[in-house]
């Protein structure tokens, strides 16, 4: 199975920073990448499928990028709203696989 | 707008077989298929596997083999997932999400599924 890390888990910031949240693959899914927003006690919501291309009514502030192994996900101007953790997927190969997430905290 | 709507809580006891349903609205239910995905309590997600909403064409995860059953009734536009031969280590919240076989762009509410003797 492709293992999908992300470092660190939880993160600290403030409001109106720039974050940038990391995520790697274990071999190469090329641009087969999806992030996704979670609140406690809530379903997750799609943010950006196919690396960097950002769902129909998701803030223009987030972005993402990346190919291959190595993705990113960033929030240019971080809100009260945006603090939650954020999952990737890989859907490149079967089992599709997550994440640990990274923890946005204040 | 695009809903999923799932079943309620669950509690059952190892061994025992769980039935989950997702109800479909707000699109064409054999336009998409329905991914199930799990969540353990404070944990990350585990892809359980996929059905096409015509029930033609399904992929489950190597883990859940034999142990899991989906299916579609496209008269009610409804998902189910059966999962067999229940252990502790499955108690989870057990999502929907429509998918048109690659990320999940619409999640159910999530059904809590509690194994417990």
């Amino acid at each position: 199975d492709i293992q999908m890390t992300q470092p660190p888990s939880t993160l600290s910031a403030s409001v109106g920073d720039r974050v940038t949240i990391t995520c790697r693959a274990s071999q190469s899914i090329g641009p087969w990448l999806a992030w996704y927003q979670q609140k406690p006690g809530t379903a997750p919501k799609l943010l950006i499928y196919k690396a960097s291309s950002l769902e129909s009514g998701v803030p223009s502030r987030f972005s993402g990028s990346g190919s291959g192994t190595e993705f990113t996900l960033t929030i240019s101007s971080l809100q009260p709203d945006d603090f939650a953790t954020y999952y990737c997927q890989q859907y490149n190969k079967y089992p599709y696989t997550f994440g640990q997430g990274t923890k946005l905290q204040i | 707008q695009v809903q999923l709507g799932q079943s309620g809580a669950e509690v059952k006891k190892p061994g025992a077989s769980v039935e989950v349903s997702c109800q479909a609205s707000g699109y064409t239910f054999t336009s998409y298929g329905i991914g199930w995905v799990r969540q353990a309590p404070g944990q990350g997600f585990e892809w359980m596997g996929w059905i096409s909403g015509d029930n033609e064409n399904r992929n489950y995860a190597q883990k859940f083999q034999g142990r899991v059953t989906m299916t579609t009734d496209t008269s009610t536009s409804t998902a189910y997932m059966e999962l067999r031969r229940l252990r502790s280590d499955d108690t989870a919240v057990y999502y929907c999400a429509r998918s048109g076989g690659s990320w999940f762009d619409t999640w159910g509410q999530g059904t809590l599924v509690t194994v417990s003797s």
